[in-house]
């Protein structure tokens, strides 16, 4: 049981590049999340996932698209990539129903030039 | 979702019960007090929540005021492995939870 795992855990980018980062789960999970973090600053969430085939915005979602492959995969996709980009990239997932936590993986390191 | 305001740092000796206050004044009735952790660039952990009694779990203890206005999050026998952000968050337990994360308190346990 891996929990949540993330690929790659580091990446540089020269701008207008794309990439995408990849999310998966491996705890029956319905939700699933990402978040940037930037230096010194809490977490922001980008987009969720409530359940499969479905998504949504979250407070800082310009620039970023994102797919629910799958129940177990959420992919996080940046089309032309800019230096504003640059942070840490965690993804978490959450089971659903009452009084459920979240679970974050060890998060992707994007550095944009 | 309800905002929250911790102190941006604490220090705490190795050993000493760590006490973390939050204030979460403009808490609704269905809101839970969530706290997660971070230390040092890993994902988020979660340590414990609570709606309004008090809460114990292996890692912390959860003491939410009777009006929960404020609740404070308390490690017993602190360790230097508990040096970390810590994240007081309110919100509702229902659904998809978009965790709303601010600053934190940066909590360092000194030997």
């Amino acid at each position: 049981n891996a929990g949540v795992t993330q690929t790659p855990k580091f990446q540089v980018l020269k701008t207008g590049q794309s990439m995408t980062l990849q999310c998966a789960q491996d705890m029956n999970h319905n939700s699933m999340y990402w978040y940037r973090q930037d230096p010194g600053m809490g977490l922001r969430l980008i987009y969720y996932s409530a359940s499969e085939g479905t998504t949504d915005k979250g407070e800082v979602p310009n620039g970023y698209n994102v797919s629910r492959l799958n129940k177990r995969e959420f992919s996080l996709r940046l089309e032309s990539a800019a230096p504003s980009q640059t942070s840490v990239y965690f993804c978490a997932s959450q089971r659903g129903g009452l009084k459920e936590t979240q679970y974050f993986g060890p998060g992707t390191r994007l550095l944009v030039l | 979702d309800a905002k929250t305001t911790q102190p941006p740092s604490m220090d705490c000796a190795e050993g000493r019960a760590a006490n973390l206050p939050c204030n979460h004044s403009t808490i609704s009735g269905n809101e839970y007090v969530y706290w997660y952790r971070q230390i040092h660039s890993q994902g988020p952990q979660y340590i414990i929540h609570g709606l309004k009694n008090n809460e114990t779990n292996e890692m912390a203890s959860l003491i939410i005021t009777e009006d929960r206005k404020s609740s404070t999050l308390i490690l017993p026998h602190a360790t230097l492995r508990d040096t970390a952000v810590y994240y007081c968050i309110v919100r509702v337990a229902l659904g998809a939870q978009k965790l709303v994360f601010g600053q934190g308190t940066r909590l360092t346990i000194n030997p």
